[in-house]
């Protein structure tokens, strides 16, 4: 089945550092989503893109999709310690669900 | 606004006991669903309902069963719990017109089930 692979699966930073997270996908993704789960709480829904070379930004945080739609990125701009926790990219499996990366876990030091 | 509420938070069980995850929702979201998150896996596709009436199996359903009577609710059920099904379950609902997802998937807070 449709599957999206996400890359590193693991990160530290020292605060202030740059982070950017990847997620590929085989095939053509009709729109990809991103949430975020802190530690030992629940996936929350950051954003939606469904263009292809679409980019969004929210404060930090900056995605992207790709020109063909099997790729995209989360890059965060001068991490805080607030933004420890797994960043899970998710694609459309079939019409109806999704199908999520394996995260990739950010540890923030101060 | 409760939004995805799920019962009960934690949970220990034994080899072979059958238990019930609930779920419900207030927002009228025709779609439902049930993940697994193990460490290093992600999350896990269990089952999912596009709406009343509706449920089909996602990518691991053995071992689960579910039924959506109504929109608000969408039980999971363990007939059988083996230690394989230690995990964390998230319920998450999701706007969904004509069986296409439409955006945003809205978690629970999840439940911590142990099966010893």
């Amino acid at each position: 089945g449709q599957q999206v692979m996400q890359i590193p699966q693991y990160q530290h930073v020292q605060e202030g550092e740059d982070f950017t997270t990847y997620c590929n996908s085989s095939t053509t993704l009709s729109n990809i989503q991103w949430y975020k789960q802190r530690p030992g709480g629940h996936p929350v829904f950051l954003i939606q893109l469904v263009k292809s070379g679409e980019v969004k930004k929210q404060k930090r945080l900056t995605f992207q999709f790709g020109e063909a739609k099997k790729n995209s990125s989360l890059h965060i701009t001068a991490t805080q310690t607030t933004d420890v926790g797994t960043y899970f990219c998710a694609g459309p499996a079939g019409y109806s669900t999704l199908t999520f990366g394996k995260g990739t876990m950010l540890l923030v030091s101060p | 606004n409760a939004g995805v509420t799920q019962t009960p938070k934690f949970q220990v069980l034994k080899t072979g006991q059958s238990m019930t995850l609930q779920c419900a929702q207030d927002m009228n979201h025709e779609y439902m669903s049930w993940y697994r998150q193990d460490p290093g896996m992600g999350l896990r596709l269990i089952h999912y309902s596009v709406g009343a009436g509706i449920t089909d199996q996602g990518e691991v359903p053995n071992g689960y069963n579910v039924s959506r009577s109504t929109t608000e609710d969408f039980p999971l059920r363990l007939l059988s719990a083996a230690p394989s099904q230690t995990s964390v379950y998230f319920c998450a609902s999701g706007r969904n017109v004509a069986g296409l997802n439409t955006g945003e998937l809205f978690f629970g807070e999840g439940s911590r089930l142990t099966v010893l």
